[in-house]
């Protein structure tokens, strides 16, 4: 069973505050790990697709790093700003299958 | 806008009922894929069409089906509905390649509400 965890579950930060969050995922057979926001009431956007261990992908202030062989990755918010607030979706598959999204970590940005 | 289109954004029914939701993906993809996100649930993946075969099947109920035309827009159909068949139904699709490693483009979804 491939089983995809993402922690915390919520997170409330001031603007201006860096934040992290962790997405762990089964280590055999990896094939590829993806990052997707998602806003309210419209539909998941993708940040990042990384398939190497070591990768390190970054957007503006957005980054996340991969760690197959433990089976985690981590997102990066650097200097969060109120237009980050959404749900950040990690998902992962073994080769052949389809992704397999974990619940998401909730994040909350007030000004 | 990621380019992938879905009708109807919201649906209406009642238990027992059949109901059938459109997907339009990008131009030039050829994967489509359809999820469910119930409440507290994650995105939890259904099936997968690749150039109008199926490709990949997750945790889709048999009173579901799918299926993708030669247009390459797909349909998903939900018969005997349930109460718990209430849930947000999203398309999404890829680009042609190594399916997995490409990044998904989801539609906007359907509502689906089974009273």
């Amino acid at each position: 069973i491939l089983n995809v965890e993402q922690s915390p579950q919520s997170l409330h930060v001031q603007e201006g505050d860096s934040t992290n969050f962790t997405c762990s995922f089964p280590s055999s057979n990896f094939y590829a790990l993806h990052w997707y926001r998602w806003e309210t009431a419209k539909s998941p956007e993708a940040l990042f697709v990384m398939t190497l261990n070591g990768d390190e992908k970054k957007k503006g202030r957005i980054s996340a790093t991969l760690n197959t062989k433990e089976g985690y990755s981590y997102l990066y918010i650097k200097g969060s700003q109120p237009e980050d607030s959404a749900t950040y979706l990690c998902a992962h598959n073994q080769a052949g299958t389809a992704l397999i999204f974990g619940k998401g970590t909730t994040l909350s940005v007030s000004s | 806008d990621s380019g992938v289109t879905q009708t109807p954004k919201h649906l209406i029914t009642a238990t027992g009922q059949r109901v059938t939701l459109r997907c339009s993906p990008r131009s030039g993809d050829l994967s489509v894929y359809w999820y469910q996100q119930s409440l507290d649930q994650g995105l939890q993946f259904l099936i997968q069409y690749y150039n109008g075969e199926e490709r990949a099947k997750g945790n889709i109920l048999e009173r579901f089906s799918a299926q993708q035309f030669p247009d390459l827009h797909s349909e998903l159909n939900l018969s005997s509905l349930e109460l718990g068949d209430s849930a947000l139904y999203f398309c999404a699709s890829s680009a042609p390649g190594r399916t997995g490693y490409n990044e998904q483009f989801f539609g906007p979804g359907t509502r689906l509400t089974v009273l």
